[in-house]
């Protein structure tokens, strides 16, 4: 069974601290990981990976996948409050746009 | 503006009552999808639409209808068979073959749905 797997699940720091998500997933033919910001109602998306250690980067959010290891980390550097939200982790397998979700971890960031 | 449009943002319902959310889009994609999400729990997937007149089930179709009569419009229906079905539900799109393809799904703003 197909399965993503997040960690943790939830995550307190304060502003100006660094932060590591992980996924890691199981999944049959895989073809892309994707990461999504969720604030309140529709998740945003952040980045997808489709090679290995290739970094994606975009202002503070950084993200790498390594398919031999089969799991992803986010990145976000010098931590707004911004920045609270939940963050999904997807994989998506060969049927296209067909994603599979981890449960997502809950980053809150004190000022 | 170009768009996913869902409504109602919130809805109220009494046990053993049918009820339709609604999913437009006016972004001219392909496939259209369903998720369910409850709190602490990721996004799992109910129904699917690739093509206008075909869908697919997802992982948790049970309890749970929808049609594609059109491109633009993805309803789904809640039946009373569906035992536990209070949560946020999310419409999303995306654009097969599209390019440049990032494999992005495009989201809705959700339904609440409220079992009383």
């Amino acid at each position: 069974e197909d399965k993503v797997v997040q960690s943790p699940l939830s995550l307190v720091v304060h502003e100006g601290d660094t932060v590591t998500l992980n996924c890691s997933y199981e999944v049959t033919n895989f073809r892309s990981l994707l990461w999504y910001k969720q604030e309140k109602k529709a998740p945003t998306f952040l980045f997808m990976l489709t090679s290995s250690g290739i970094e994606k980067k975009s202002g503070r959010l950084s993200s790498i996948l390594d398919k031999k290891e089969l799991f992803s980390i986010l990145n976000i550097t010098a931590t707004q409050t911004g920045d609270s939200a939940v963050y999904l982790c997807a994989v998506e397998p060969s049927t296209l746009g067909r994603l599979y979700f981890g449960r997502g971890t809950q980053l809150t960031v004190w000022p | 503006d170009g768009g996913i449009t869902q409504s109602p943002k919130y809805l109220f319902r009494k046990e053993g009552q049918n009820v339709t959310l609604s999913c437009e889009q006016n972004l001219n994609h392909d496939a259209m999808y369903w998720y369910r999400q409850d709190p602490g729990q990721g996004l799992r997937l109910i129904y699917y639409s690739q093509i206008v007149n075909d869908f697919q089930k997802g992982d948790i179709a049970e309890g749970y209808s929808v049609s594609r009569e059109k491109k633009e419009s993805f309803p789904l229906t809640v039946t009373s068979a569906q035992k536990n079905p209070t949560a946020f539900y999310l419409c999303a799109t995306y654009q097969v073959g599209g390019y440049p393809n990032t494999g992005e799904l495009f989201f809705g703003e959700g339904s609440r749905l409220t079992v009383l």
